[in-house]
């Protein structure tokens, strides 16, 4: 699985848009780019994925480059309750042996 | 959308005596559950798959006679903690996957376990 980066830390002002941006420069074709998020204390919660095209959903959007080396998560409208870790992963699709290797995520800080 | 209900969601147990946690997908069949654990102010590392109806595999550096696994149906992964000492105090986290729409997976994830030993 290609190797993810991501800033450790980002603030946010509340009602602002977060936009969280990760790098993936050796994602393979099959891979797709997983976005999860964990508050403190509690399991990785599913945001979005995407392969190449943007993708949204009620929660965000994906934003992918053209050469897939990098993404960009948006939160249109931060909240303080989306203070937590944000996690950026590259990850097969399909097979068998498809898992998630969790990288160290960005701290993302909403503030009031 | 795909549940994932772990339990319990916090134990203290005694250092040598053993735990066990339970992870239970809700309303999908798992053929596959994964294991994790997290330790304060780190990230989430992967200990093992599991497979339904066959043996865990185990990510390197973690030891399959400490951790065991067990996939005995298609809803229910376990994960026994034996012989606990301090060291194995940690936040545990299990996760099912499924094959959804589109030909690929999806992953969800339980609330987690805080395993104390004293």
């Amino acid at each position: 699985d290609a190797k993810t980066t991501q800033p450790p830390s980002m603030d946010c002002a509340e009602g602002r848009a977060a936009n969280l941006p990760c790098n993936h420069s050796t994602i393979s074709g099959n891979e797709y780019v997983y976005w999860y998020r964990q508050i403190h204390s509690q399991g990785p919660q599913y945001i979005i994925h995407g392969l190449k095209n943007n993708e949204t959903n009620e929660m965000a959007s994906l934003i992918i480059t053209e050469d897939r080396k990098s993404s960009t998560l948006i939160l249109p409208h931060a909240t303080l309750r989306d203070t937590a870790v944000y996690y950026c992963i590259a990850a097969n699709y399909g097979g068998a042996t498809n898992k998630l290797i969790f990288g160290t995520g960005t701290l993302l800080a909403v503030q009031p | 959308g795909a549940v994932v209900s772990q339990h319990p969601s916090w134990v203290i147990c005694k250092s040598g005596t053993s735990v066990k946690i339970e992870c239970r997908s809700l309303d999908f069949q798992a053929t596959t559950m994964f294991w994790y654990r997290q330790f304060p102010k780190q990230s989430l590392m992967l200990m093992a798959t599991s497979n339904e109806g066959s043996k865990a595999t185990y990510e390197q550096g973690v030891e399959k006679d400490k951790f065991l696994i067990n996939h005995a149906s298609l809803t229910l992964s376990t994960l026994t903690v034996t012989s606990a000492h301090p060291e194995d105090s940690s936040f545990y986290i299990c996760s099912a996957r499924e094959l959804g729409w589109g030909g690929n997976y999806g992953y969800t994830f339980g609330s987690g376990t805080r395993l104390t030993v004293v």
